[in-house]
C-alpha cells in the first residue's frame, strides 16, 4: 500500500486561493468518502481540518473546504492567511489488506 | 475540553522496547477507538493501529504485526503502545489521536484530537 500521493509544495499571496490535491486509488480515495485532511505546524501535532471528504469540524474557519472527484481528493484554503503556512496531510480509509489507513505525502504550504 | 497527554521523550538502543502511554481526560474513555500514528523526522504520518479501549480489541498495521502491542487501562484512562525489537528507523515522534465508535453508525474514520506527541530515539 503506497502513500497517497500529494505536492510537495503550494504557495500563494495573502488573499489568494489555493488548492491541494490528494491521489489515491479505487481502493482508497475513489472507493470511499472517508478522506480527512490534517494541518500540521512545525513541532506540533496534526489538527483535523476536514473529514469525510467535505465536512469541516467545529472551531475550523470555513476558508477550508473540501472536494473529492474520482480517485483525487482536494482541499481548498481560500483568502490565504499568514496562519496557514503549515504541512498538510490527506488521510483515507483503505481495503487494503495490510492497513486500515493510509496518508498523503504531505504537503508544504508557504504563503508568500 | 478532550484532552490527550502522552508520556515524554525515550532514547533506546537498538533490539530494546518502548512503552508510550496516553492518558485521556474530558470524555467517556471507553466510548472512542485509540489511534498510533508515527512520524519519523522530516516525513510523513503513518498509521500503526487502533484498540478499542472498551473490548481491549485490537487491529495492528501489517508493517508492524509481531512488534507493536496496544493495550489500555481503563481505571486511568489511559491507552498504552509499545514497540519492541526496536530498529534505527523507528526513531519518531509517536502520536495516540482518538476516533469516535458508535454501535450503528460504525467507526468515524477521521482522526481528533491528537496528543502532544512523544519523541522515540532508537540510539545505540
Amino acid at each position: 500500500q503506497s502513500a497517497l500521493t500529494q505536492p510537495a509544495s503550494v504557495s500563494g499571496s495573502p488573499g489568494q486561493s489555493i488548492t491541494i490535491s490528494c491521489t489515491g486509488t479505487s481502493s482508497d480515495v475513489g472507493g470511499y468518502n472517508y478522506v480527512s485532511w490534517y494541518q500540521q505546524h512545525p513541532g506540533k501535532a496534526p489538527k483535523l481540518m476536514i473529514y469525510d471528504v467535505s465536512n469541516r469540524p467545529s472551531g475550523v474557519s470555513n476558508r477550508f473546504s473540501g472536494s473529492k472527484s474520482g480517485n483525487t481528493a482536494s482541499l481548498t484554503i481560500s483568502g490565504l492567511q499568514a496562519e496557514d503556512e503549515a504541512d498538510y496531510y490527506c488521510s483515507s480509509y483503505t481495503s487494503s489488506s495490510t492497513l486500515d489507513y493510509v496518508f498523503g505525502t504531505g504537503t508544504k504550504v508557504t504563503v508568500l | 475540553q478532550v484532552q490527550l497527554v502522552q508520556s515524554g521523550a525515550e532514547v533506546k538502543k537498538p533490539g530494546a522496547s518502548v512503552k508510550v502511554s496516553c492518558k485521556a481526560s474530558g470524555y467517556t474513555f471507553t466510548g472512542y477507538y485509540m489511534h498510533w500514528v508515527r512520524q519519523a523526522p522530516g516525513q510523513g504520518l503513518e498509521w500503526m493501529g487502533w484498540i478499542n479501549p472498551n473490548s481491549g480489541g485490537t487491529n495492528y498495521a501489517q508493517k508492524f504485526q509481531g512488534r507493536v502491542t496496544m493495550t489500555r487501562d481503563t481505571s486511568i484512562s489511559t491507552a498504552y503502545m509499545e514497540l519492541s525489537r526496536l530498529r534505527s528507523d523507528d526513531t519518531a515522534v509517536y502520536y495516540c489521536a482518538t476516533a469516535y465508535y458508535d454501535i450503528l453508525t460504525g467507526l468515524q474514520n477521521w482522526f481528533d484530537p491528537w496528543g502532544q506527541g512523544t519523541l522515540v530515539t532508537v540510539s545505540s
